[in-house]
């Protein structure tokens, strides 16, 4: 199936460090979401994005959606231990069917305490 | 944000068992759920778009009689996985969406294994 291209694959940073995270697409996007999954688990929603140019904050992350429609990034400042898991982008293409996500190929951080 | 539910957590089985794969979406109603496949380090992957009271939809690839997918009410789909083999072990995770249908929730997923 088709996947977002996601940059980079993964990450190993010291504690404190801020990280950014991005993926792109060769089409444009309604929707895109950020999603972060632990060893073992399902992925959990972290942020929706709906409108272009849109900069939207949970805590210490941050997440833009791309003027261009066809790109998403992902800030988390100030790392902590606990932010190590595997982050993917989501989205949905304009015209796509309803609820129907591509993923991205996903980034790995590793915090080092 | 909405609660989906998956069962088991894991299963471990012989080959050519059948396993079952509860997904249940606890408060609030789901007329469609997603089935996902997800290999070691890698994305998801859709495998089949459950759709409450009619057939199911398979992703191109998917056998749709290996993986039976039922979805009997608005808060329950099941996924079987007919004769398994050691090439089916994997990661299977559930979704579905919230009010409005914007994002979507996951369930904890389901590791299976076949010996």
């Amino acid at each position: 199936g088709q996947q977002l291209n996601q940059s980079p694959q993964s990450m190993f940073i010291q504690e404190g460090e801020d990280v950014s995270m991005n993926c792109t697409s060769s089409s444009i996007f309604n929707t895109w979401l950020w999603y972060k999954q632990d060893p073992g688990e399902g992925p959990v929603l972290l942020i929706a994005l709906y409108k272009a140019g849109e900069l939207t904050s949970n805590g210490r992350l941050t997440a833009q959606f791309g003027i261009t429609r066809k790109d998403s990034f992902l800030n988390i400042s100030a790392s902590i231990p606990s932010d190590v898991g595997i982050y993917f982008c989501a989205g949905r293409a304009r015209g796509g069917a309803t609820n129907k996500l591509i993923f991205g190929t996903g980034t790995l951080l590793a915090v080092q305490p | 944000g909405a609660v989906v539910s998956q069962h088991p957590s894991w299963v471990i089985c012989k080959s050519g068992t059948s396993v079952k794969i509860e997904c249940r979406s606890l408060d609030f109603q789901a007329t469609t759920m997603f089935w996902y496949r997800q290999f070691p380090k890698q994305s998801l992957m859709l495998m089949a778009t459950s759709n409450e009271g009619s057939k199911a939809t398979y992703e191109q690839g998917v056998e749709k009689d290996k993986f039976l997918i039922n979805h009997a009410s608005l808060t329950l789909s099941t996924l079987t996985v007919t004769s398994a083999h050691p090439e089916d072990s994997s990661f299977y995770i559930c979704s579905a969406p919230g009010t409005g249908g914007e994002k979507l929730f996951f369930g904890s997923g389901t590791q299976l294994s076949v010996l």
